[in-house]
């Protein structure tokens, strides 16, 4: 697989640990969010999704919660595991089109 | 990876170049992208397509075409490759189009124009 080596902000959690990725998006039209996850040598992977009518939805051990208010989503993880370590990035959309605009992510770290 | 392959999976060229990347599926989707991956920039969508012949530009299409004459493949062209088109080139599927849907990615290409 091809992984893309990105200067990115870098988050460090205890494994166990709750972890909280943050992304701040671009344009307020936007209406779905989509959260990715890309482990080193792969392609992304879909976590969760969020439509703007809703402020929260959960997952399997993850959470996203989106404020429109202030244009920001973000990503909770829950009890931290060794195989969550990977670069995680969110993606929004806009009136059901082909477009989405990828952030450049957070590179989460989970330390023994 | 869902059933998408992509080949190759590492090139190098030399500048002036025509490179053609290639993503097949097993997934008899309808909808098929590429997408290239940059330091800082996250995913750029290339160009799509949905269905067979039916092709669209994506934000960052100069330079690219694409051709879809079956619907399991998506070929990406590069007429006369750049330096700046060294990248990764990730291709995507998906069942859907707008609304709750997911795209599901290959495993990449790594292009290197010298």
């Amino acid at each position: 697989g091809e992984s893309v080596g990105l200067h990115l902000p870098t988050l460090s959690v205890q494994e166990g640990d709750n972890s909280i990725i943050n992304c701040a998006y671009s344009n307020s039209a936007s209406d779905y969010f989509i959260w990715y996850k890309q482990e080193s040598g792969k392609g992304p992977q879909f976590i969760i999704d969020i439509r703007s009518n809703m402020d929260k939805r959960q997952g399997q051990r993850v959470t996203v919660l989106l404020n429109k208010t202030v244009k920001h989503l973000s990503l909770q993880i829950a009890a931290t595991q060794p195989g969550d370590s990977a670069v995680y990035f969110c993606a929004e959309n806009r009136n059901y089109g082909q477009n989405f605009v990828f952030g450049p992510g957070t590179r989460l770290s989970v330390l023994p | 990876d869902a059933g998408i392959t992509q080949s190759p999976r590492h090139k190098v060229t030399e500048t002036g170049t025509p490179v053609t990347l290639r993503c097949h599926q097993t997934e008899n989707h309808r909808y098929m992208y590429w997408y290239r991956q940059d330091p800082g920039h996250g995913l750029r969508l290339i160009h799509y397509s949905y269905g067979v012949k039916d092709t669209d530009k994506g934000e960052v299409s100069d330079g690219y075409s694409v051709s879809r004459s079956k619907t399991e493949d998506f070929l990406l062209t590069l007429e006369s490759a750049t330096s700046s088109q060294t990248s990764v080139y990730f291709c995507a599927i998906s069942e859907g189009t707008g609304g709750e849907y997911e795209q599901y990615f290959g495993p990449g290409t790594r292009l290197t124009v010298t």
